[in-house]
């Protein structure tokens, strides 16, 4: 069964901080990984999309990672602001599949 | 606002009644889907079409909901005979060219409470 697990399931840092969020996943065959921003009562919004053959991709203060031999991506929030509170959501597709698997999200909150 | 929309934001219903919920996709996009999502979990995969085909439906899809994409534009999710288990977020995303690599655009979501 394709699963995507997610951690920390919740965080909290200052502003200004940097955090980094973990994904692993046992999606199989790989066919790509992005990471979703969702705001509290609204829908993910798409931050990065990374195939096999890319390693890394940035989006502005978000850095993605991604290594699909151990299956695990990571994504890093540089200076943290106080709009960057929200659940991140890391996003798996099967090769051939339309319907990706989604993880449960980590719940990021930035304080003053 | 990513150009998908959902109407209506929220619904308010009583146990046993039918509600219906509607999605309007970017106009270029063919593929549009329905996902659930409960309180701290992530999306949970509905349905999804293809134009105004429906190719596949979740298990989690039981005989109570049924969805239409009738001209391949704007799509229906209706639901009959609620149960308070069905309260959750019903979100609707569309993407473009058909490829597995394309970005999914979320709506808003519309917000079920059943009582």
């Amino acid at each position: 069964k394709n699963q995507v697990e997610q951690s920390p399931q919740s965080l909290i840092i200052l502003e200004g901080k940097n955090c980094t969020l973990q994904c692993n996943y046992t999606v199989s065959p790989f066919s790509n990984l992005r990471w979703y921003k969702q705001d509290t009562g609204r829908g993910p919004v798409s931050l990065t999309i990374m195939t096999f053959s890319e390693n890394t991709k940035s989006n502005g203060r978000y850095t993605a990672t991604l290594d699909a031999d151990t299956k695990q991506s990571s994504l890093h929030i540089t200076a943290s602001q106080l709009s960057d509170s929200a659940s991140y959501i890391c996003v798996v597709s099967e090769g051939g599949s339309y319907i990706p698997t989604f993880g449960r999200g980590t719940s990021l909150i930035v304080h003053p | 606002d990513t150009g998908v929309s959902q109407d209506p934001r929220h619904k308010i219903t009583k146990r046993g009644q039918n509600v219906t919920f509607r999605c309007d996709p970017i106009s270029e996009h063919n593929r549009l889907y329905w996902y659930r999502q409960t309180l701290g979990q992530g999306p949970e995969f509905l349905t999804y079409f293809q134009n105004e085909a429906q190719l596949e439906k979740s298990r989690l899809l039981s005989d109570r909901f049924s969805a239409e994409r009738p001209k391949g534009s704007f799509s229906t999710l209706e639901i009959q005979r609620t149960e308070q288990g069905d309260s959750a977020m019903y979100l609707c995303a569309s993407s473009g060219q058909g490829q597995s690599t394309d970005t999914q655009y979320f709506g808003p979501g519309t917000r079920l409470t059943v009582l």
